[in-house]
């Protein structure tokens, strides 16, 4: 299947630091969204990006959907402890591509550590 | 308004034996899946639904039934449980009529099989 490579796989840092984390593909999402998981929940929803160039706020959160359609970013500033947890991305192929609008590809994760 | 609803939490399970995992929405939703969660391969699709009576099958089916009698519920059988199948079960749903559409979670049932 579809594969999403994202970066980096974990990251410690100290709290207020920002942090920026990535998502990218050999092919074309018509979608991105990304998701923070923490331990013994689902995944919730942080931003959903629908157009190419889109940049998106939530907060502190920040993230933007790539202009060649083949990624996106997710930034996180001045973290705070309640940051901690796993950021997925996920991508919504073009029907062409075998996608569709409940269909998801999902990265490996970012595992987020923040450090008081 | 609970969302997707997940029962059992945590389940384990002799090999060969066979269980149901059950999900339901309250958000009239159309579309619902079956995720599995494991270490380092982050969330992959087993079966969806994109409405009552129509059922399909994602990247890793094998295994597992699914069936659609309403909107509502999206209950997700293991046959016959091998060891392979210990994981983490997430069921989400999400909107129809929408170009693009964001999936909702439930809290995951934690599965072992010994």
């Amino acid at each position: 299947g579809q594969q999403l490579n994202q970066s980096p796989q974990s990251m410690f840092i100290q709290e207020g630091e920002d942090v920026s984390m990535n998502c990218t593909s050999s092919s074309i999402f018509n979608t991105w969204l990304w998701y923070k998981q923490e331990p013994g929940e689902g995944p919730v929803l942080l931003i959903a990006l629908y157009k190419a160039g889109e940049l998106t706020s939530n907060g502190r959160l920040t993230a933007q959907f790539g202009i060649t359609r083949k990624d996106s970013f997710l930034n996180i500033s001045a973290s705070i402890p309640s940051d901690v947890g796993i950021y997925f991305c996920a991508g919504q192929l073009p029907p062409h591509s075998g996608g569709s609008n409940y269909k998801l590809t999902f990265g490996k994760g970012t595992l987020l550590t923040v450090n008081p | 308004n609970a969302g997707v609803t997940q029962t059992p939490k945590f389940q384990v399970l002799k090999t060969g034996q066979s269980m149901t995992l059950q999900c339901a929405q309250d958000m009239n939703h159309e579309y619902m899946s079956w995720y599995r969660q494991d270490p380092g391969m982050g969330l992959r699709l087993i079966h969806y639904s994109v409405g009552a009576g129509i059922t399909d099958q994602g990247e890793v089916p094998n295994g597992y039934n699914v069936s659609r009698s309403t909107t509502e519920d999206f209950p997700l059988r293991l046959l016959s449980a091998a060891p392979s199948q210990t994981s983490v079960y997430f069921c989400a749903s999400s909107y129809s009529r929408r170009a693009n559409t964001e999936a909702f979670f439930g809290q995951g049932t934690r599965l072992t099989v010994v």
